[in-house]
């Protein structure tokens, strides 16, 4: 069964670095989109991207992150000036469709990004 | 913006019995309701979801029920077991997918 992958599973970073966070969705997927979990807490939307552009965005999203579809299979977050706030868990998903046409979301296993 | 809200953050129950989580949302917009299963150190999977204009839905020892003027929603596992030891998230989609705080359910042998 396809699944969404993520690389790398942990990523550790000083603060003010930039830090690019790899996904590849499921090939035929057409919606993307990252999410953040900091550490016992909820899962938090970020961004969902389609058609090569982005099509919604959370508060979080603000001009420190960027995403990218850099080819036919990668599917990026960058953030430019990394924080000390910015350390949780960073998780990828792809959907069909976007789940404002009621389609399943399938997660990737997730980046642990850590700033020190 | 939407906002979602989930009750209770920790359920304790004897396995073989059935286990009850709630959430409430603030839209009237949003349109499609899934609950996620999150075991330790893993990504999240979708158990069951359900659509605005569907009031229950089950599958084998899961159901969920919605009730749009009331603007809640609940999931329900029947005969609980070991392995449904996980937390549980219930989210709310309206072009933004947006998630409760979770409840970590614990089932006792």
């Amino acid at each position: 069964e396809p699944e969404v992958t993520q690389t790398p599973s942990h990523q550790v970073t000083q603060m003010g670095q930039e830090v690019i966070l790899r996904c590849v969705p499921i090939s035929n997927h057409l919606y993307f989109y990252w999410y953040r979990q900091i550490l016992g807490q909820k899962v938090e939307f970020l961004v969902s991207f389609y058609n090569n552009e982005i099509s919604e965005k959370s508060e979080i999203f603000d001009d420190q992150f960027s995403v990218e579809r850099p080819d036919g299979s990668n599917f990026t977050l960058k953030i430019r000036s990394t924080k000390l706030e910015d350390s949780a868990m960073y998780f990828c998903a792809s959907s069909e469709s976007s789940s404002g046409g009621y389609n399943e979301q399938f997660f990737g296993p997730g980046t642990r990004l850590t700033v020190l | 913006g939407e906002n979602v809200e989930q009750h209770p953050s920790t359920l304790s129950v004897q396995e073989g019995d059935s286990a009850v989580i709630k959430c409430t949302y603030s839209d009237s917009a949003s349109n499609y309701f899934p609950w996620y299963k999150q075991e330790l150190g893993k990504r999240p999977q979708l158990i069951i979801d359900i659509r605005s204009n569907v009031g229950e839905k089950k599958d084998q020892r899961i159901a969920v029920t919605l009730n749009k003027t009331a603007k809640h929603f609940s999931l329900h596992i029947t005969e609980t077991q070991p392995e449904d030891s996980a937390v549980y998230f219930c989210a709310a989609n309206n072009y933004q997918l947006i998630w409760g705080a979770g409840t970590k359910l614990i089932i006792k042998p």
